[in-house]
């Protein structure tokens, strides 16, 4: 339970608020992924880094801009977005190989736009 | 590509009754096959996987899996279902020598009745 961190747990912003999501994974890892869970929709992956780089963004809006400053953190950076995007976000670590490598999951921030 | 479908989006069970939870899945070669179990307003949770070997694969709390390559399933199972396995369950795939990241399915809800 504790070797993916969230913070913060839960989050109200309005339209026109900064904020950042913070991830930290404790497992020694080195692929970390955000997540959008959003009711009755299917996990959407927003990005994945491996070794720090950036190796996936699933046509995110610009609004969302993620930092991988070492293997260990991921952030989620927001600014300017809309009601639409209030769902669960959920960080996840892996040990990227040859496949079939077990994701870990942080328990979500509940982010609610205004 | 790879695609993983769960074709039920609740299941409703009564308590010491047998659980199944349904997953079958699409890839071009060797499945690794996830299930994956949500608690509310937590994150995802590892339960079992199969990569390869053995067909039934058994996990966390009493659950096992069985791997059928000829109808490309892999459906989660309880020999005796607790109140407390009431979560949203989710099926996940890889491909052997392709991409590290999962597919996940759509998510079915259980809910055990005592």
């Amino acid at each position: 339970e504790t070797g993916v961190t969230q913070t913060p747990r839960h989050l109200v912003m309005g339209m026109t608020n900064k904020k950042s999501l913070k991830c930290e994974q404790h497992l020694g890892h080195n692929a970390m992924y955000w997540y959008k869970q959003s009711a009755k929709k299917p996990l959407e992956l927003m990005f994945v880094y491996n070794f720090k780089e950036q190796t996936e963004n699933n046509s995110v809006p610009s609004r969302f801009s993620p930092e991988c400053p070492n293997s260990s953190h991921l952030f989620l950076h927001l600014h300017t977005l809309q009601p639409e995007d209030s769902a669960l976000y959920l960080c996840a670590s892996s040990q990227e190989g040859q496949g079939g490598e077990t994701q870990y999951f942080g328990p979500g921030t509940r982010l609610l736009v205004l | 590509a790879q695609s993983v479908a769960q074709p039920e989006d609740q299941v409703n069970v009564a308590e010491g009754n047998p659980l199944t939870v349904k997953c079958t899945y699409s890839v071009s070669g060797n499945p690794y096959l996830f299930w994956y179990v949500q608690y509310p307003n937590r994150g995802l949770q590892f339960l079992l996987k199969y990569i390869t070997g053995d067909n039934l694969v058994k996990g966390s709390y009493g659950f096992e899996a069985e791997f059928n390559k000829s109808q490309t399933s892999f459906h989660l199972k309880k020999p005796s279902a607790l109140v407390s396995d009431s979560a949203l369950y989710f099926c996940a795939v890889t491909e052997g020598g392709g991409s590290y990241i999962p597919t996940f399915g759509r998510g079915t809800s259980l809910i055990v009745h005592p």
